[in-house]
């Protein structure tokens, strides 16, 4: 079935540091890759993403690079903040194709200051 | 531009009632997408739908629950005769167009069932 696996689960890193993110998912046929942010008591909010023809992506500190061959793709958090403190989920397109995400169980990211 | 609203933000029933929950979403926005999730755990896939279309559904428990995205007013989320095991915070997404896939999500609602 559609699976994503995400690690590590927890992640604690010294202000400024780099973080990263690693996942993998099962369905070759799976062709967009979203990273979310979510927050205590928040909705999970949109920070990146990528598709399948592209390999890397960035935006100001952060990056997410895909492999289609080895179907991995990672998370990177360059300089990291205080605020960048959340819980961070990885999620694949489903392959029936109709926009459905599968997501992976999530990192909890710890910006020490 | 308002983002996805969704209501209430915290919903407590008794075991046995009903539950009725509701997403508004994007404007602009006519896909609609319900995700629930578990304390502790990632965002698990409910149902996909479009005004007045039900379009994948494979996420849904077979009993208990559905879902209607009306042609006017928010998507429902209902569910009946709640058990303890449905407490969780249930999220909505929304986008402009299925093959677009971006998904933006509303705040959720958490639902205790005592």
């Amino acid at each position: 079935g559609e699976n994503v696996e995400q690690h590590p689960s927890t992640l604690s890193v010294q202000e400024g540091d780099s973080a990263v993110i690693k996942c993998t998912y099962s369905d070759s046929a799976s062709n967009y890759f979203p990273w979310y942010k979510q927050e205590l008591g928040k909705g999970p909010q949109l920070i990146i993403d990528i598709r399948s023809n592209v390999g890397e992506k960035k935006d100001q500190r952060i990056a997410v690079t895909l492999n289609k061959t080895a179907k991995h793709f990672s998370l990177h958090i360059t300089e990291t903040q205080p605020e960048d403190s959340a819980v961070y989920f990885c999620a694949a397109s489903g392959s029936s194709n109709t926009g459905k995400l599968i997501f992976g169980q999530g990192t909890t990211l710890q910006v020490k200051p | 531009n308002a983002g996805v609203m969704q209501n209430p933000r915290h919903l407590v029933r008794r075991r046995g009632q009903e539950a009725r929950l509701r997403c508004s979403p994007m404007k602009g926005h006519s896909h609609v997408y319900w995700y629930r999730q578990l304390p502790e755990e990632g965002l698990k896939f409910m149902v996909y739908l479009q005004k007045e279309n039900i379009i994948d559904e494979s996420g849904m428990p077979k009993e208990r629950f559905s879902a209607e995205f009306p042609k006017e007013g928010p998507s429902i989320l209902r569910i009946q005769q709640v058990v303890r095991g449905d407490s969780a915070a249930y999220f909505c997404a929304s986008s402009g167009q299925k093959y677009q896939e971006t998904q933006y999500f509303g705040p959720g609602t958490r639902l205790l069932v005592l």
